[in-house]
C-alpha cells in the first residue's frame, strides 16, 4: 500500500539553490497539505490544496510555491533555498477536509548550507 | 495567541499511571478534532478522532469541550511504548497542529 509518497527522503542544498519536493498519493484524496517541523516545534502548515487547481497559503508560506495540476500530486518548490528552511517536511492528504483525518508521508529531511 | 496550544511537557510518569493532556483552540468555529502520535520526528500517526460525545479506544479516551474550547486525551495504565509526542489537530478549513506534548513512561 503506497499511501502518501514523498521524495527525496534526504537532501542537502546550498544557499540560493532551488528544488522541488515531491508528494504523491494514490488514495484519490482531494485535500493535500505541506508542513514543516523544526526541532522542538510542532508541524506548521506551509500550503494546502482542497482539490486539483486550487491552492492556498498556510501559516508559513514565504519562500515556497505549490501547484496542484492533478489530484495525485502536490509538489513543493523552494525558490531560493535559505538556511532557515532547514527542516523536516511532511506531506499529508485527506479524503474529505475536516471529516477524515490526514495520512502522512515519511517526510523529507532537508539541510541547507 | 496561537490557534492551537498544548503544554509541551515532558510528562514523566511511571508505568501503569494514568496521564491526561489538554489542548486548547482559539477558533470557536472549528469543526473536527484529532489526536496524533509522533515518535522521534517520524511522521505523525493518527491515534484517534475526537467526537463531541467523547470516545474511547482501549486505554485511550478523548473528549471535546466546545464551551471551553479544549480537547483532552486520557491514557490509562501507561506502557513504556506510549512514550512519544502527542499532537492535537484542529480543523476549520485547514488542519492546524499544536506543538505537541512529550510523554515519557518510566520503568
Amino acid at each position: 500500500n503506497a499511501g502518501v509518497t514523498q521524495t527525496p527522503k534526504f537532501q542537502v542544498l546550498k544557499t540560493g539553490q532551488s528544488m522541488t519536493l515531491q508528494c504523491a498519493q494514490d488514495m484519490n484524496h482531494e485535500y493535500m497539505s505541506w508542513y514543516r517541523q523544526d526541532p522542538g516545534m510542532g508541524l506548521r502548515l506551509i500550503h494546502y490544496s482542497v482539490g486539483a487547481g486550487i491552492t492556498d497559503q498556510g501559516e508559513v508560506p514565504n519562500g515556497y510555491n505549490v501547484s496542484r495540476s492533478t489530484t495525485e500530486d502536490f509538489p513543493l518548490r523552494l525558490l531560493s533555498a535559505a538556511p532557515s528552511q532547514t527542516s523536516v517536511y511532511f506531506c499529508a492528504s485527506s479524503s474529505t477536509l475536516g471529516v477524515q483525518p490526514q495520512h502522512f508521508g515519511d517526510g523529507t529531511r532537508l539541510s541547507i548550507l | 495567541r496561537k490557534e492551537v496550544e498544548q503544554d509541551p511537557g515532558p510528562f514523566n510518569v511511571p508505568e501503569g499511571a494514568t496521564v491526561a493532556f489538554n489542548c486548547t483552540y482559539s477558533n470557536s468555529a472549528s469543526q473536527s478534532f484529532f489526536w496524533y502520535r509522533q515518535d522521534c520526528r517520524k511522521e505523525p500517526k493518527l491515534l484517534m478522532s475526537v467526537y463531541s460525545s467523547g470516545n474511547e479506544d482501549g486505554r485511550f479516551t478523548a473528549q471535546l469541550n466546545r464551551a471551553s474550547q479544549y480537547i483532552s486525551l486520557l491514557i490509562r495504565d501507561s506502557k513504556l511504548s506510549d512514550s512519544a509526542t502527542y499532537l492535537c489537530v484542529v480543523n476549520k478549513d485547514k488542519y492546524i497542529f499544536g506543538t505537541g506534548t512529550r510523554l515519557k513512561v518510566l520503568a
